[in-house]
């Protein structure tokens, strides 16, 4: 089975400052790889995406994700965090079986950034 | 190109009673999943449909089950409601059944609370 682990449940820094969201996955074989942020109060919104093409990903507003298969890892960065990008973010694994593409969610990292 | 729509935004029910929620999906989309976030977690996946079948089946108990209309648009259904109902629910649309490099575009979520 499939599988994410969001290593920190918040990080907090300081605009300006670089972001890293930290996440490890499990899979059987080679995986789709998404991150996802959800602001207050609002749905999900899709960040960035891997499906083993280019092993670096990058994403709307700065972000960007390397997948690295010997680390099972899939950290997003950003290089200069900016206020709004305060939210929480989640690291998804698609298990698509050929009849069913179900994700699986993190438990979500809390990003806070302090002015 | 209109994204994916969902209604209620808010609603509140008390124990035993039934709920349907509604979305619809993004234009030239053929696929629904529903998801269930409970506060402070992230979503779990409920059920997916594609072409009006149900073709996949999270952990959930029969008194949650859906339809899928001609038009893609689709309702969740909520029978005999518990308390640990309440939560945020989301659905996504998608193109092209189960194949796991598909990116699931979210709702807005209904939220739920059951007193």
């Amino acid at each position: 089975a499939q599988s994410v682990t969001q290593l920190d449940s918040h990080v907090s820094v300081s605009e300006g400052t670089p972001v890293l969201l930290r996440c490890n996955y499990s899979s059987s074989y080679s995986p789709s790889l998404f991150w996802y942020v959800q602001h207050p109060n609002k749905g999900l919104q899709l960040l960035l995406k891997y499906t083993s093409a280019a092993t670096l990903v990058k994403g709307i507003n700065g972000f960007e994700a390397e997948f690295k298969k010997s680390e099972t890892s899939f950290h997003l960065t950003k290089p200069s965090a900016h206020m709004s990008d305060a939210a929480e973010y989640f690291c998804v694994v698609s298990e698509g079986s050929g009849a069913t593409n179900k994700l699986i969610f993190g438990t979500g990292t809390l990003l806070a950034v302090q002015p | 190109e209109t994204g994916v729509t969902q209604s209620p935004t808010h609603l509140i029910k008390t124990r035993g009673q039934q709920v349907t929620l509604r979305c619809s999906s993004q234009s030239g989309h053929n696929t629904v999943s529903w998801y269930q976030q409970a506060l402070g977690q992230g979503p779990q996946f409920i059920f997916q449909y594609y072409r009006e079948e149900e073709n996949g089946r999270g952990n959930f108990p029969p008194r949650f089950s859906g339809l899928q209309f001609p038009n893609y648009s689709s309702e969740l259904n909520v029978n005999a409601l518990e308390l640990d109902d309440s939560a945020l629910y989301l659905c996504a649309s998608s193109f092209g059944g189960g194949a796991g490099t598909d990116t699931q575009y979210f709702g807005p979520g209904t939220r739920l609370t059951v007193l």
